[in-house]
């Protein structure tokens, strides 16, 4: 099945940018995910999907600051303009036939 | 809109068994597989399983056979996960979420349930 890798933590200032990374493994490096926000005490909310060619799909009503893009097996998450709403965890999501698979998540600090 | 209702908390002992409600409604109940997920406090995030209500077969992690059945009611629109023989390691939220369409990314979360297992 498919593995999912993400760091810890990351951090950056009110008002800039932060890329998030998740990176599939190998084998399954052409694989779709979807990146998920939770903020503080909330239940996880869909934020869009990224597939392999670098496209990405946004959920209804996830604002324009956030865009997503791939290199490889690396998926990304960009928010710009970051605002204090914006500290939460994200978490990516993939799936085959067999499994669904989370990545460990990133705990986002918006300084 | 769509809308995945969860109960509040439960508190049981170890040993004991927990049955979770999921209450859809805002779509056709039986057209998209329910999911379960769980967090352990201050954890990810951790896949249980899924049920299609339209027929009732499910797929669960290996991690959760033979401990979980996952069931629905067509009549009131409601999955269920029963988690049995619980542990302390068990105490978590646990979510249910509805996929975008077969085998896809899931889009719609219920606000979870807390199970803690204690004496």
């Amino acid at each position: 099945q498919p593995v999912l890798t993400q760091s810890s933590s990351a951090s950056a200032s009110l008002g800039s940018s932060v890329k998030l990374t998740c990176t599939l493994s190998s084998r399954h490096s052409s694989y779709i995910i979807a990146w998920h926000q939770q903020q503080p005490g909330k239940a996880p909310r869909y934020l869009m999907k990224v597939e392999g060619s670098g496209t990405y799909s946004k959920g209804s009503g996830v604002p324009d600051r956030f865009s997503g893009s791939t290199s490889g097996a690396d998926r990304y998450l960009t928010i710009s303009n970051l605002q204090s709403e914006d500290e939460a965890d994200y978490y990516c999501e993939t799936w085959d036939s067999n499994s669904r698979v989370f990545g460990g998540g990133t705990k986002l600090t918006v300084l | 809109q769509v809308q995945l209702a969860q109960s509040g908390a439960e508190v049981k002992k170890p040993g004991a068994s927990v049955k979770v409600p999921c209450k859809a409604s805002g779509y056709t109940f039986t057209s998209f597989y329910i999911h379960w997920v769980r967090q352990a406090p201050g954890q990810g995030l951790e896949w249980m399983g899924i049920i299609n209500p339209s027929d009732g077969t499910t797929k669960y992690a290996q991690k959760f056979q033979g401990r979980v059945t996952m069931t629905r009611d067509t009549s009131t629109s409601t999955v269920y996960m029963e988690l049995s023989t619980l542990r302390s390691e068990d105490t978590a939220i646990y979510y249910c979420a509805r996929g975008a369409g077969s085998g896809s990314f899931l889009l719609y979360w219920g606000q979870g349930t807390l199970v803690t297992v204690s004496s």
